[in-house]
């Protein structure tokens, strides 16, 4: 089956570093996106992997392990507008074609 | 930069009604897709469109739902009998389908079910 798990809810305070974790089961994994949602708003992307390792952009960071189902996105210098939820979100091709399975998403609350 | 367009961004109707909602992708996405979140809960995957016809669908998009591209533009979502449980955010996302793409979304459509 496929499943992704996220934390809930996270707060951190402004200028800190905070890490929001995922873990997923899929058979045709083809990719880890994160995304940002603001209430009331759609997802905008951040990031993608489908490697294992680290990719950067900017204070945005995201980690990929294959091998343990495993990706964390790394937000650095937090700022208010960065409380949001985060959302995982797997893209599975077991079928063929893409499919985007999405985990419930993570909200942050950044404290001043 | 383009954009998902959506319309209308709230539509209110009866149970049992039809609704249609709408979208317009970025000219050169190939790959439509179209979700729904119910107020708190997870982004949910309904059907994916590629080339005129339905790639994908979840379990969620039953016979009620139905999709459509009908003049190479816009590309609808359609209930044809709401019920209540439907109302939510409804999404339109697209990409071109390269293996690094990802899918950009529209504002989204709140669906509210009387």
């Amino acid at each position: 089956g496929q499943n992704i798990d996220q934390p809930t809810e996270m707060t951190a305070t402004e200028g800190a570093i905070v890490q929001i974790n995922c873990t997923y089961q899929t058979s045709g994994f083809n990719g880890l996106f994160w995304y940002q949602q603001h209430a009331g708003e759609a997802p905008t992307f951040l990031s993608y992997n489908v490697l294992d390792g680290l990719e950067e952009k900017g204070r945005f960071s995201s980690f990929l392990s294959r091998s343990k189902g495993y990706s964390y996105l790394l937000l650095k210098e937090l700022q208010m507008k960065d409380s949001a939820s985060y959302l995982c979100a797997v893209r599975d091709a077991e079928a063929g074609t893409y499919k985007y399975i999405f985990g419930t998403g993570t909200r942050l609350k950044v404290l001043a | 930069e383009p954009e998902v367009t959506q319309t209308p961004s709230h539509q209110v109707t009866q149970m049992g009604q039809e609704v249609i909602l709408r979208c317009v992708p970025i000219s050169n996405h190939l790959y439509f897709y179209w979700y729904r979140q119910i107020l708190g809960q997870k982004v949910e995957f309904l059907v994916s469109f590629y080339n005129n016809e339905i790639s994908e669908k979840s379990e969620i998009f039953d016979d009620q739902f139905s999709v459509e591209r009908p003049d190479g533009s816009n590309f609808t979502l359609k209930i044809r009998s709401t019920k209540l449980e439907d109302s939510a955010m409804y999404f339109c996302a697209g990409n071109t389908g390269t293996g690094t793409d990802t899918q950009y979304f529209g504002p989204g459509t709140r669906l509210t079910v009387l």
